[in-house]
């Protein structure tokens, strides 16, 4: 079966811009969870998502925000970019409600770099 | 926040074996996972833990204490495609019947010939 897809899986803003992030899980998953991927800090928990309701938040600016469809396809949207955005974000999808279980699995990525 | 700490980097020889020690806080545990990256590529699933001992899976094997709040993964006959960063994340009790998983820096191995 299809993996987890992300879309775009590279791009480049300048600062103050904003940008939208896609990820469509596994079919028949129902949690999708995005990370921040950076070489200093490593994964970073964002936020997750469960049938349509927000379950966790990270230690985020309020400036990241995200949401989930019916369809469980979900988007993450960063306002007002600064330089130091520029990470790779992950989106992983899992069966159940993520750290019930585990067990993710994660898309490709997007590459953001913020100039 | 939770502290999560593994070597940064380590480096073993084709056929040896090596082991990647993760670290925690205790508190509010529900669980522990390690993953491989592959540089340029996505995180992949390895193993879980969630009661105290050796869990074998193949060449890999992960060892969890809960009352040290101690874990490490074993690769026994290293592979040069063994060559990744391992990844320990611990589950933890976030409030309102919750959990989150937080993930360490991870653990840049190289596999030398």
């Amino acid at each position: 079966k299809a993996g987890v897809t992300q879309t775009p899986r590279y791009l480049i803003k300048t600062r103050g811009q904003q940008v939208t992030l896609s990820c469509s899980p596994i079919s028949g998953h129902r949690s999708v969870s995005w990370y921040q991927q950076t070489p200093g800090q490593g994964l970073q928990f964002l936020f997750e998502y469960f049938s349509e309701t927000q379950r966790n938040k990270g230690n985020f600016p309020g400036r990241f925000s995200g949401r989930q469809f019916s369809n469980s396809r979900s988007e993450m949207n960063v306002s007002t970019l600064e330089l130091g955005d520029s990470a790779l974000y992950l989106c992983a999808s899992s069966l159940v409600a993520t750290s019930d279980t585990g067990e993710l699995f994660f898309g490709e990525g997007s590459r953001l770099t913020v100039l | 926040g939770q502290n999560i700490d593994q070597p940064t980097e380590m480096t073993a020889t084709e056929g040896a074996i090596v082991q990647i020690n993760c670290t925690y806080q205790t508190s509010g545990f529900n669980g522990l996972f390690w993953y491989q990256q592959h540089a340029g590529e996505a995180p992949t699933f390895l193993s879980y833990n969630v009661l105290d001992g050796l869990e074998e899976k193949g060449r890999f094997s992960s060892f969890l204490s809960r009352s040290k709040g101690y874990s490490y993964l074993l690769l026994k006959e290293l592979q040069m495609k063994d060559s990744a960063s391992y990844l320990c994340a611990v589950s933890l009790y976030s409030g309102a019947g919750s959990y989150q998983l937080t993930f360490g820096k991870g653990t840049k191995l190289s596999v030398i010939p």
